[in-house]
């Protein structure tokens, strides 16, 4: 089945860096790459999504890429600022019958030094 | 619109005891999931539906159960409460034409069972 990793687990950037979390995932079928940030004790919530068949997408600071041939996906956040610090996870949809679903990357904790 | 809700916030059970969970959306969207969060492990799901009467399970099914006998309301239930299933639970939601979509998650539910 699908599977999702995440790197890396933890993050430490200053203020005005850029930070950039990459995941891999194992089907190609795999159409829908979503990024979710959770801040402590809240609930996870989109902050960007990519579909298969786009290769970079931008909202603002944020951007996306993938890499369809070598089964890759990023998160790139430029001018990073301290409210920026959260878990970002990244998810990639599992092919077939079950096309609703998503997989869960770990998880990495960014923390944005002021 | 209130979106994703879920009670209670907080349960601490012990072990043996059964209960549910309860999850409603008001977005009128077909495809709605539970999911588990434990440190470190990311978001696991659970179980799934993509409309009334239809379930499926997730990666992590044993010990739940779930049922949608609406479109609104996704009730998950313990049936045996174990320590293994202390974690945090999400419920989430999102319109579903055959394909993945953004999720909107619940905001939790922190259930301890000693």
């Amino acid at each position: 089945g699908e599977n999702v990793e995440q790197h890396p687990s933890t993050l430490s950037v200053q203020e005005g860096d850029s930070a950039v979390i990459k995941c891999t995932y194992s089907d190609s079928a795999s159409n829908y790459f979503p990024w979710y940030k959770q801040e402590l004790g809240k609930r996870p919530q989109l902050i960007i999504d990519i579909r298969s068949n786009v290769g970079e997408k931008k909202d603002q600071r944020i951007a996306v890429t993938l890499n369809k041939t070598a089964k890759h996906f990023s998160l790139h956040i430029t001018e990073t600022q301290p409210e920026d610090s959260a878990v970002y996870f990244c998810a990639a949809s599992i092919p077939g019958g079950s096309q609703g679903n998503l997989i869960f990357g770990k998880g990495t904790k960014l923390s944005v030094k002021p | 619109n209130a979106g994703v809700t879920q009670t209670p916030k907080f349960q601490v059970l012990k072990t043996g005891q059964s209960m549910t969970l309860q999850c409603a959306q008001d977005m009128n969207h077909e495809y709605m999931s539970w999911y588990r969060q434990d440190p470190g492990m990311g978001l696991r799901l659970i179980h799934y539906s993509v409309g009334a009467g239809i379930t499926d399970q997730g990666e992590v099914p044993n010990g739940y159960n779930v049922s949608r006998s609406t479109t609104e309301d996704f009730p998950l239930r313990l049936l045996s409460a174990a320590p293994s299933q202390t974690s945090v639970y999400f419920c989430a939601s999102s319109y579903w034409a055959g394909q993945a979509n953004e999720q909107y998650f619940g905001p939790g539910t922190r259930l301890t069972v000693t």
